[in-house]
C-alpha cells in the first residue's frame, strides 16, 4: 500500500515567510509524528498526535513552530517567520495504534531559509 | 541531554566484513530500541527492533544485542555488502509517558562498505 507521503519535497524560503509543509499519513494510522533532522541536532522529535487526543508539543523548539492534525489524518506543520536555523529536513512519521511500535517514515521535506 | 550516545560517526568496512555500531542508553524507562537505515534524499526505514527481554534478535544478515544491565545494545551487519551503505541510526522509545513511542535518536553512523 501507500506509504507515509509529505509536500513539497523541497521548499527553499526568504528569511521571515512562513512555510507549511504538509505530511498525508498511512491510511489507518492514528499516531503521527514530525520530527527533524538537522547536520548539528541530528533527528530530534518536534510534535506527536494520537487520534482525539491534545497533541504532545513538547518538542516544539520555539512558538514560531505549530501543527494541525485535520480529521485525524493530514498534518500541516507552519513555521512563523522562518529564519535560517530552521534549515533542516523536516521528516514525518505514522504507527498504528498501540503495539507494536514500528514508526514508518516520510521522505521529508528539506526546508532552506536564505 | 543526549539520551542515547552512539559510535562511531563513520565507519568503513570491505565487502564481506562486520559492520558493528554501538549505542548506550540512559533511561532505564525505555523499553523499544529499533534501529533505522536512511540511504541519501531518503526518510530512515525500520531495519530492526528489540526489546530489553531478550538479549539478542537475528534478522538475515542483521543482528541486535542487547545487554540490559550495561544499558547498551548494538547492530551487527555480517557478510556487509555495498548496497548496505547507508547511515543508521539507533533509537529508543518508551510505552508511558505523554508521548507514547516518541524517539530518541543517536546521532547517527555513516556506514561505507567498499567492493
Amino acid at each position: 500500500g501507500a506509504g507515509v507521503s509529505q509536500s513539497p519535497s523541497n521548499k527553499v524560503t526568504e528569511k521571515g515567510k512562513d512555510v507549511e509543509l504538509r505530511c498525508d499519513p498511512i491510511s489507518g494510522h492514528t499516531a503521527l509524528y514530525w520530527y527533524r533532522q538537522s547536520l548539528g541536532q541530528g533527528l530530534e522529535f518536534l510534535i506527536y498526535f494520537q487520534g482525539n487526543s491534545a497533541p504532545d508539543k513538547s518538542g516544539l523548539p520555539s512558538d514560531r513552530f505549530s501543527a494541525e492534525r485535520t480529521g485525524g489524518s493530514v498534518s500541516t506543520l507552519t513555521i512563523q517567520r522562518t529564519q535560517q536555523e530552521d534549515s533542516a529536513v523536516y521528516l514525518c512519521a505514522s504507527r498504528p495504534q498501540g503495539p507494536p511500535r514500528e514508526q514508518y517514515f516520510g521522505p521529508g521535506t528539506r526546508l532552506t531559509v536564505t | 541531554q543526549q539520551q542515547v550516545k552512539q559510535s562511531p560517526q563513520s565507519l568503513i568496512v570491505q565487502k564481506g566484513g562486520i559492520s558493528i555500531i554501538n549505542c548506550a542508553y540512559e533511561n532505564t524507562a525505555f523499553d523499544y530500541f529499533p534501529w533505522y537505515q536512511q540511504f541519501p534524499g531518503k526518510g530512515p526505514a525500520l531495519l530492526i527492533a528489540i526489546r530489553p527481554d531478550v538479549s539478542e534478535k537475528k534478522e538475515g544478515r542483521f543482528t541486535i544485542s542487547f545487554n540490559k544491565s550495561a544499558k547498551q545494545f548494538s547492530l551487527h551487519i555480517m557478510d556487509s555488502q555495498p548496497g548496505d551503505s547507508a547511515t543508521y541510526f539507533c533509537a529508543a522509545s518508551r510505552a508511558g509517558g505523554t508521548s507514547y513511542g516518541k524517539l530518541t535518536f543517536g546521532q547517527g553512523t555513516i556506514l561505507t562498505v567498499h567492493p
